[in-house]
C-alpha cells in the first residue's frame, strides 16, 4: 500500500466535531504534520506532533497519535464553514532519507 | 518578513521550452522540497535537498532538475523532457520540527 493513506471525503454539520484519519507505514517516523489547503493556495501548517507524544491540543485542534497502529488523527472541534478545505497529513520517512511524504488529502465539507 | 517565497505565481510557456521556478526562504532551514500537485490529487515529491550542495531525487524526478548552491534558494527547472509539465508546483522548507510551504506556482504549458 501507499506510505501514507487518508480517506478522500468527510462531510459534517457546522458546530459538530470533525475527525480526519491518517495511517502510515514507517514506524520510525519522527514528526507527523497536518496541513490545510484552500482552493488555489499553498499548504498551511496547522499543527505537528513528535513521535514520542500521544496527543497534542491547540485551540480547536487535537492531534492523536497511536504509534502501535501507525494511526494519526486530527479532530476539529466546533467545525465552521471556514474549515472547509483539503487536509493533508504528512510524515517524515526516516527510512527514506528524511523524505516529507504526504497522504492523498481529505476533502472536508462543512454543511449548514 | 520571514517565510518562503515562490515566484512567479502563474507561468505560461510554450511546449519544448525549459522553465525555471524560483523558491527562496529566509527561515535558515537546511531542508527544502519540491512537489507537484495535479487537479484533485495529492502532492508528489520531485526533488529534495537536506543541505547545501546536495539533493536527492523524489518519486517523480524524470524531466526535472534542481540546484542548491545557496541555503536560501532551491530553484526547479522543468525541462522539455517532462511529458506533462502543466501542474501546480509547491516548494517547502523544513527545520527540525516545522515545515512551511510557499504559495505555489501554477505552470501552464501550451
Amino acid at each position: 500500500g501507499e506510505d501514507v493513506e487518508q480517506s478522500l471525503f468527510l462531510s459534517v454539520r457546522e458546530g459538530d466535531s470533525s475527525v480526519i484519519n491518517c495511517t502510515y507505514t514507517d514506524s520510525s517516523s519522527t514528526y507527523l504534520y497536518w496541513y490545510k489547503q484552500e482552493p488555489g493556495a499553498g499548504l498551511q501548517l496547522l499543527t505537528y506532533i513528535f513521535s514520542n507524544m500521544d496527543m497534542k491540543q491547540d485551540q480547536r485542534l487535537t492531534v492523536l497519535l497511536n504509534k502501535k497502529d501507525k494511526h494519526l488523527s486530527l479532530r476539529i472541534a466546533d467545525t465552521q464553514t471556514g474549515d472547509s478545505a483539503i487536509y493533508f497529513c504528512a510524515v517524515i520517512l526516516t527510512g527514506g532519507g528524511n523524505k516529507l511524504t504526504f497522504g492523498t488529502g481529505t476533502q472536508l465539507k462543512v454543511e449548514l | 518578513d520571514g517565510g518562503i517565497t515562490q515566484s512567479p505565481k502563474y507561468l505560461f510557456r510554450k511546449e519544448g521550452q525549459n522553465v525555471t521556478l524560483s523558491c527562496e526562504q529566509n527561515l535558515n532551514h537546511d531542508a527544502m522540497y519540491w512537489y507537484r500537485q495535479d487537479p484533485g490529487q495529492g502532492l508528489r515529491l520531485i526533488y529534495y535537498s537536506q543541505i547545501v550542495n546536495d539533493f536527492q531525487k523524489g518519486d517523480i524526478a524524470e524531466g526535472y532538475s534542481v540546484s542548491r548552491e545557496k541555503k536560501e534558494s532551491f530553484p526547479l527547472t522543468v525541462t522539455s523532457a517532462q511529458k506533462n509539465p502543466t501542474a501546480f508546483y509547491l516548494c517547502a522548507s523544513r527545520s527540525t520540527t516545522e515545515a512551511f510551504f510557499g504559495q505555489g506556482t501554477r505552470l501552464t504549458v501550451v
